[in-house]
């Protein structure tokens, strides 16, 4: 089967580091994205991983292990506006087409950031 | 990012009714688009995978005769939930990638309730 794994909520201050866990069981693996959605929006699109390794983006940084079956988000300088809710989500390829990858999401982290 | 419009970001309906929900790539050629369905809190359920000018991939436990997909042109999907029931009531999502991309970018959602 296919299954994501990321904690249910996180909860922390203004200017703290965050660091959000995903570790996924699925039958393709193409990479790792991270999302972002504010309740009542669509999901935004934060960061992709398809090798081992850190990415950085601004505030946010992503990491990959392919062994391990496992990544994370990390959050840094957190602001009021990062509360949240945190999709981790695994790229897998499409039975029937090649190259066009869907993707598998986690159940989600909200996110609370408080003054 | 590219843009994809979702209309209409809200719609109320009577049960029995039919309601159709537009996902548009504006400045790019979605060669796929798939739509996801998502309740309070939880996570984005994939629903159904299209590509242009072929029918959709359901995933499973969707009715493909409940929720009809067009994919008539590289910028345009619709879903139609034909015969809506309460239980149908749900944020709906779509999203659109073409060949190459590693991002899937995502519409606004449309809130349906059916009363």
């Amino acid at each position: 089967g296919q299954s994501l794994e990321q904690p249910s909520e996180v909860t922390a201050v203004e200017g703290a580091i965050v660091q959000i866990n995903c570790t996924y069981q699925t039958s393709g693996f193409y990479g790792l994205s991270w999302y972002q959605q504010h309740d009542g929006g669509a999901p935004t699109f934060l960061s992709y991983n398809a090798l081992d390794g850190l990415e950085e983006t601004g505030r946010f940084s992503s990491f990959l292990s392919r062994s391990d079956s496992y990544g994370y988000l990390l959050l840094q300088e957190l602001q009021m506006k990062d509360s949240a809710s945190y999709f981790c989500a695994v790229r897998d390829r499409l039975e029937f087409s090649g190259g066009y990858n869907k993707l598998i999401f986690g159940a989600g982290t909200r996110l609370a950031v408080h003054p | 990012g590219a843009v994809v419009s979702q209309h209409p970001s809200r719609v109320i309906c009577k049960s029995g009714t039919s309601v159709k929900i537009e996902c548009r790539s504006l400045d790019f050629q979605a060669t796929t688009m798939f739509w996801y369905r998502q309740f309070p809190k939880q996570s984005l359920m994939l629903m159904a995978t299209s590509n242009e000018g072929s029918k959709a991939t359901y995933e499973q436990g969707v009715e493909k005769d409940k929720f009809l997909i067009n994919h008539a042109s590289l910028t345009l999907s619709t879903l139609t939930v034909t015969s809506a029931h309460p239980e149908d009531s749900s944020f709906y999502i779509c999203s659109a990638s073409s060949v190459g991309n590693t991002e899937a970018f995502f519409g606004q959602g449309t809130r349906l309730t059916v009363v």
